[in-house]
């Protein structure tokens, strides 16, 4: 079955503790991003890769980092979160050519910043 | 700074009502997406356009590239069309913009 999984899905942690949300896909896309929605705003791009080692910033870059070194894996580390940093993460991915244009979502991760 | 706007932020209808939702942007776009978000929180791709009209089942969406606007028309609604309509597009650089979405109900 075709599907981004995202770990852990649900996580409350404190200010300045290192955390990362893992992202995984199976359907061997080059293109996958992170993004946070907050009530209000919708969905904003935090990063996302085109490829293996290629990645670029969103809209929304601040206080998050990415790696990219296997073509299924893209993580999300906050290195030192804060509580702005409270939100629903999704990870997506989908295909680099037009038949493959269909973007899939992550299940959510819901991150609490105390 | 909003790069895409819709209309309306909610929407409640009667079960087999036809029903629009809008999409305006600022930006040069590569494509533009139609997503529904289920009240549980995932969300799925329903289209992409980067010209003209699309059609699945009882869902279209159109786009207008010269006045930067699509829409999203669902025929005879359904109570389980009911969630959270997003508009995103994708810009030049494959950068994605989000409308905030538009909440609909449709009631039996």
């Amino acid at each position: 079955e075709a599907q981004v999984t995202q770990n852990p899905r649900y996580l409350i942690t404190v200010t300045g503790k290192k955390l990362t949300v893992t992202c995984s896909q199976n359907m061997n896309h080059e293109y996958m991003s992170w993004y946070r929605q907050d009530p209000g705003l919708g969905l904003r791009q935090i990063y996302y890769s085109m490829n293996v080692e290629v990645t670029d910033k969103g809209d929304v870059p601040e206080g998050y980092k990415v790696s990219r070194k296997e073509k299924r894996n893209f993580p999300l580390i906050l290195e030192s979160p804060s509580p702005n940093q409270t939100s629903l993460y999704f990870c997506a991915s989908r295909g680099s050519t037009g038949a493959l244009w269909e973007q899939y979502f992550g299940p959510g991760t819901r991150l609490t910043v105390t | 700074k909003n790069e895409v706007e819709q209309s309306p932020q909610n929407l409640t209808a009667q079960e087999g009502e036809f029903i629009t939702i809008n999409c305006s942007y600022s930006v040069g776009i590569s494509a533009l997406h139609w997503l529904q978000q289920h009240p549980g929180g995932g969300i799925v791709s329903l289209f992409m356009l980067s010209s003209g009209k699309k059609k699945h089942g009882r869902l279209i969406a159109t786009i207008n590239i010269q006045e930067k606007h699509s829409s999203l028309h669902i025929t005879a609604s359904h109570p389980r069309d009911s969630a959270v309509y997003i508009c995103a597009v994708r810009g030049i650089g494959n950068q994605f913009y989000f409308g905030t979405g538009t909440s609909l109900t449709v009631i039996p």
